[in-house]
């Protein structure tokens, strides 16, 4: 298996413009993840989905922010318009059975760089 | 509220010791606990886990010890070497099953050679 795969890998854009990340769960996860990381706050959930289903979006850090999930092999984590503030890493995941509480496998992550 | 704490954010180690990496917790429902290592430009990968009704696993090099009424767990690894420098994220699981893993803020530690 390939493992969660996440694109880009880096991504660079002007403040304002739209980013879209994308991730590819490992197949069989029903649970997927999108966390991002800041030397800060470390390791944040933003939201989750079992199943396709968003469960909890409360870490979603403002109305910029959404994620959609259209069937189990593809998710996207949108910032739009974008802010030097959402500038990090972000990590999708997805976890075996069951559900969200399985061990959680990630993705290499997405710097994202807001200038 | 931080459900997980590692407390320190860094720790530095020579080659050949002990590396000790804590973590506390205060929500006494979580029977779960994990701990994931990350090397710089990956994600996290799953290092080792301690169910609630153990106080010890081992694997190799690595040990995790479980206080339950002290809501305190550690990573030992011993003896440590220079590739073991990684960020180290402390994790834990509600009873449920069913909602997802609370992560630490990480502690970065360095293994000099």
């Amino acid at each position: 298996d390939a493992g969660v795969i996440q694109s880009p890998r880096h991504e660079v854009t002007e403040m304002g413009q739209e980013v879209t990340l994308r991730c590819k769960p490992i197949s069989g996860h029903n649970s997927l993840f999108w966390y991002r990381q800041t030397m800060m706050r470390g390791l944040e959930l933003l939201i989750y989905f079992n199943n396709n289903v968003p469960i909890d979006d409360s870490g979603m850090p403002e109305d910029r922010f959404s994620a959609k999930m259209p069937n189990a092999s593809f998710s996207t984590l949108k910032i739009q318009p974008s802010e030097p503030r959402d500038s990090a890493v972000y990590f999708c995941a997805s976890s075996t059975p069951p559900l969200a509480g399985g061990e959680q496998y990630f993705g290499p992550g997405t710097r994202l760089t807001v200038t | 509220d931080q459900q997980v704490k590692q407390n320190s954010p860094s720790l530095s180690v020579q080659e050949g010791r002990i590396s000790i990496l804590n973590c506390d917790y205060t929500n006494s429902m979580f029977d779960y606990f994990l701990w994931y290592k990350k090397y710089p430009a990956e994600g996290p990968t799953f290092l080792i886990s301690i169910s609630s009704i153990k106080d010890k696993n081992e694997d190799g090099r690595f040990t995790v010890f479980l206080n339950k009424s002290a809501k305190h767990l550690s990573l030992h690894i011993v003896p440590s070497q220079p590739g073991d420098s990684a960020v180290y994220f402390c994790a834990a699981r509600l009873n449920s099953g069913n909602t997802p893993l609370v992560f630490g803020k990480g502690t970065r530690l360095s293994v000099i050679a």
